[in-house]
C-alpha cells in the first residue's frame, strides 16, 4: 500500500481564499484523523471519522473549517475563508480500528501558508 | 485541561550515546503515546504506554502512572533517531490527545 496520501503537499494562498486539503487513507482503514501542527499550539487533533462519519469535531477551531468524508477512500478539509493564522502543517492519519493505542499511520502533511 | 511537559526541550548527542526523554503530565491518563517526527516532518507512532514498560529494539518506554510521568529511552543512538519526540496524553480512552511541545533530538555522527 502507498500509505496515507495527502494533496497538495504545499499550498500558498491569499487571505480570504478557499483552501481544500485532500486525504486518501490506507485502504481498509476505518478511522481517519485530521491534525494541525503550528509553532504556537503544537499538534492538535481537529476531527476524526469512523466509517466516513464524523465522530468528534471538538478540535475544529471555528466555522471556517469543515471536513467531509464522502467515501472510505477520500476526505477533505476545507477552510473558507482562509486567514494568515491558519498557516500550519495539516496531517491526515488513518488506522484500521478504533482500538486506543493502535498505530495511526500519518500522511506526509500539507504545508499551508496563507498570506 | 491536562498539561503535558516534556524535557529537555533540546538534546544533542554523539552517535552511540544513550538518552532519556521525560514527559510529565498533570492528571491521570488512560491513553499515553510517544511519537517521533523525523527532520522531514514524517510522524510515526512509537509506543502506546499508559502504564508499564515496553521495548522495541533500541527504544523503550516506561510510564509510572501513579507519579504522572513517562520516560522514553534511546540506546546506542543513531543519526536516524534525530527529530522531535512528542508525548501525547488523554484522560479518557479517546483520541483527543494533548501533545507536549516535544524534545528535539540531534544525533551527530
Amino acid at each position: 500500500d502507498a500509505g496515507v496520501i495527502q494533496s497538495p503537499r504545499h499550498e500558498v494562498t491569499e487571505m480570504g481564499q478557499e483552501v481544500t486539503l485532500r486525504c486518501k487513507p490506507i485502504s481498509g482503514h476505518d478511522y481517519l484523523f485530521w491534525y494541525r501542527q503550528t509553532m504556537m499550539r503544537g499538534l492538535e487533533l481537529l476531527i476524526y471519522f469512523n466509517n466516513n462519519v464524523p465522530i468528534d469535531d471538538s478540535g475544529m477551531p471555528e466555522d471556517r473549517f469543515s471536513a467531509k468524508m464522502p467515501n472510505a477512500s477520500f476526505s477533505t478539509l476545507k477552510i473558507q475563508p482562509s486567514e494568515p493564522r491558519d498557516s500550519a502543517v495539516y496531517f491526515c492519519a488513518s488506522s484500521s480500528t478504533g482500538v486506543i493505542g493502535e498505530t495511526q499511520y500519518f500522511g506526509p502533511g500539507t504545508r499551508l501558508l496563507v498570506l | 485541561g491536562i498539561q503535558v511537559e516534556q524535557s529537555p526541550p533540546d538534546l544533542i548527542l554523539q552517535e552511540g550515546a544513550n538518552s532519556t526523554l521525560r514527559c510529565n503530565f498533570s492528571d491521570s491518563v488512560n491513553n499515553l503515546q510517544w511519537f517521533h517526527q523525523n527532520p522531514w516532518g514524517q510522524l510515526i507512532n512509537l509506543f502506546y504506554i499508559p502504564s508499564g514498560t515496553k521495548q522495541n529494539g533500541r527504544l523503550s518506554a516506561t510510564t509510572v502512572a501513579t507519579e504522572r510521568y513517562s520516560l522514553l529511552y534511546i540506546s546506542s543512538s543513531q543519526t536516524t533517531d534525530s527529530g522531535v519526540y512528542f508525548c501525547a496524553v488523554e484522560r479518557h480512552e479517546g483520541f483527543n490527545m494533548r501533545f507536549g511541545a516535544g524534545t528535539r533530538l540531534t544525533v551527530k555522527p
